[in-house]
């Protein structure tokens, strides 16, 4: 049992380059997010799937879409990259009630 | 706007000691609460949850729920230097979404 996985665990990009951040769980979990974390500002929702074929905006959306390819895929994309995207992006899912979270490894994405 | 909020401390306790770490949350139909453990460096990892008033434990680990005064709390108990860690509070508002506090850093000191 892997839990949830992500890929890549570093990247650097150039402003204006795209990327697409995968994320995978095997605990078949209904609900997968998108968080990113910087300094001083804890974890901040980007988006998240409550089940499959679904996808709700968070808090902190622009820049930034998202796919739910099946129930264990959930991907992150930036189309057009810019420094204020810099961050370590989280991957997490949950069950259901009471919706307690399982994290993966992390992203350290930074763009220059 | 749906709040949490955590003291970022440092907390600094000697070894041995009791931690106490404190939430606060806005929204009175908050439903479920949880603590979460985070290594500098790593990713969260889940301690444990509660949904009723009252306190759960789970070995060294005690949480209490306050929801007439929109309060949660984690003891350690018998605190170790492994402990040392920024805890987040974690609080659901409705059906799948979960608010995250800033943290609170807690140092342990042997």
């Amino acid at each position: 049992n892997a839990g949830v996985t992500q890929n890549p665990k570093f990247q650097v990009l150039k402003t204006g380059q795209s990327m697409t951040l995968q994320c995978a769980q095997d605990m078949n979990h209904n609900s997968m997010y998108w968080y990113r974390q910087d300094p001083g500002m804890g974890l901040r929702l980007i988006y998240y799937s409550a089940s499959e074929g679904t996808t709700d905006k968070g808090e902190v959306p622009n820049g930034y879409n998202v796919s739910r390819l099946n129930k264990r895929e959930f991907s992150l994309r930036l189309e057009s990259a810019a420094p204020s995207q810099t961050s370590v992006y989280f991957c997490a899912s949950s069950p259901l009630v009471p919706y307690e979270q399982y994290f993966g490894p992390g992203t350290r994405l930074t763009v220059t | 706007q749906k709040e949490v909020e955590q003291n970022s401390g440092p907390l600094s306790v000697p070894e041995g000691a009791i931690a106490s770490l404190n939430c606060t949350y806005s929204d009175r139909g908050s439903q479920s609460f949880f603590w979460y453990r985070q290594y500098s460096g790593k990713s969260p990892e889940l301690i444990m949850f509660i949904y009723s008033n009252g306190d759960k434990e789970d070995g060294r680990f005690t949480a209490q729920l306050n929801k007439a005064s929109q309060y949660v709390s984690l003891l350690i108990r018998d605190s170790q230097p492994s402990d040392s860690a920024t805890y987040l509070c974690a609080v659901r508002f409705s059906y799948d979404k979960v608010i995250f506090g800033p943290g609170t850093s807690l140092s342990v000191i042997p």
